[in-house]
């Protein structure tokens, strides 16, 4: 019974490339959840989606930043054009249902030189 | 505006000793308030999870307590051990998603033999 699954652990671009960070939610999960932790930082909420909707992207900046559920396979975080302040670690979460726990992934730490 | 705010940033305390970690946050109006603990470098595990209508929750050694009233959650650790060193966070759910978590900062715990 894996748990919240990412990939990669640690990824590392250039500035000016773009970044793409894979989640699998828990089986039998629908709901998935990005949070961002800067350095020193607390985590913040960037977007909710279930499978092919984005349900809430409140947290998502505004420009070079999207997210998909597809039907099939993982939920995608895409960042276009990376500059060294998207250096931080990235945080899936899934749950079963709408006040269900969160569970989370082990994240994935993203350094922009 | 919802914030989270958790006292104290950090703690160090003799194996054996029960401590209390605390939570505020500032909006009542949440679905439920999770906690969670960080290990370095790694993702976070719920601890425990209170409905807004619950007044605490147990698991183990571990009690957490719920006053939405006067915005108010402590965890309770009792017998601490050196592998509840970590960072523990407190998040509540509210506004548009239950899985829009707003996060503390964090208590850093640190259990010496």
């Amino acid at each position: 019974n894996a748990g919240v699954m990412q990939n990669p652990r640690h990824l590392v671009r250039r500035r000016g490339q773009e970044a793409r960070l894979r989640c699998s939610p828990m089986k039998g999960h629908s709901h998935v959840y990005w949070y961002r932790q800067l350095p020193e930082e607390g985590l913040k909420f960037m977007v909710y989606l279930q499978k092919e909707n984005i349900i809430d992207e409140s947290g998502m900046p505004k420009e070079r930043f999207s997210a998909e559920f597809p039907k099939e396979g993982p939920s995608i975080l895409r960042i276009q054009q990376v500059v060294r302040g998207d250096s931080a670690a990235y945080f899936c979460a899934s749950s079963g249902g709408l006040n269900s726990p969160l569970h989370f992934g082990n994240g994935t730490r993203l350094t922009v030189t | 505006k919802q914030e989270v705010t958790q006292i104290p940033a950090a703690l160090s305390v003799p194996e054996g000793e029960n401590l209390v970690l605390n939570c505020s946050f500032t909006d009542s109006a949440i679905y439920n308030l999770q906690w969670f603990r960080q290990d370095p470098g790694k993702g976070l595990t719920s601890l425990l999870l209170i409905q807004s209508s619950q007044r605490e929750q147990t698991s183990g050694r571990l009690n957490a307590s719920l006053d939405k009233s006067s915005g108010r959650s402590t965890l309770y650790i009792a017998a601490s051990q050196p592998g509840d060193s970590a960072t523990y966070l407190c998040a509540v759910s509210g506004g548009t998603s239950y899985g829009k978590l707003t996060f503390g900062q964090g208590t850093i715990l640190t259990v010496h033999p």
